[in-house]
């Protein structure tokens, strides 16, 4: 398919430990987003990829939260010592070029920290 | 603050009812708004976006918003819902401040009945 790919879609860990989560973009987006969004509301503004560097870094809500695309294509999110507040699904989106261009998400992967 | 208000949380209509959802923004400087739905079991896709010229903005399933910037609103209407209209529907916006963040709204959930 040409969309928007998240794997895992769903993961389960327990509070404490590491976890990653990783997006396939559409081929050929230069830009990459990375949203959070908790249950009963919208999603939440973490980061953003233009190439392999991040533009946007200032949505991650603390040091534990980090992410990566080294070759502009696929990103990893990273998320250390998981909290029970980090449950949530975690969306991915890519767009042709940047922030003026439409956003095509993934199904998203949906954390649970016991 | 940067933030996107959706007035209604849920909604409910019978087919062929008329639909406005309303939409209020706060973000300094100029503005990038953005309707996108979120099908049972679906991705999140874009409905119709506006970024400058006509006001009144046509997009996909006979759906059209209308931006009001002495009103900081972006209300999205649809003449004459149908039950595949069932959905949530979430307002954003970005610009040309704030970085590249995209601020969503919390969503309007619409149930339409047949």
């Amino acid at each position: 398919g040409a969309g928007v790919s998240q794997t895992p879609s769903n993961k389960v860990t327990e509070k404490g430990k590491y976890v990653e989560l990783r997006c396939d973009p559409i081929s050929g987006h230069t830009a990459l987003y990375w949203y959070r969004q908790s249950l009963g509301q919208g999603p939440e503004f973490l980061i953003y990829f233009q190439g392999t560097g991040a533009a946007d870094d200032s949505g991650l809500p603390n040091d534990r939260f980090f992410a990566v695309r080294p070759e502009g294509s696929v990103s990893t999110l990273k998320i250390q010592r998981t909290e029970r507040g980090d449950s949530a699904v975690y969306l991915c989106a890519s767009s042709l070029r940047g922030q003026g261009d439409t956003q095509y998400f993934g199904p998203g992967t949906r954390l649970t920290v016991l | 603050a940067q933030s996107v208000s959706q007035h209604n949380h849920h909604v409910i209509l019978s087919e062929a009812a008329s639909l406005e959802l309303g939409c209020n923004y706060s973000y300094g400087g100029t503005v990038n708004l953005f309707w996108y739905v979120q099908y049972p079991g679906q991705h999140l896709q874009l409905l119709l976006k506006y970024f400058s010229g006509d006001p009144l903005v046509k997009g996909i399933k006979g759906f059209e918003a209308e931006f009001i910037k002495s009103k900081f609103s972006f209300n999205l209407r649809k003449p004459s819902v149908q039950w595949s209209d069932t959905a949530e529907y979430f307002c954003a916006v970005n610009g040309n401040t704030g970085g590249f963040k995209t601020i969503f709204g919390a969503g309007t959930r619409l149930f339409v009945k047949a």
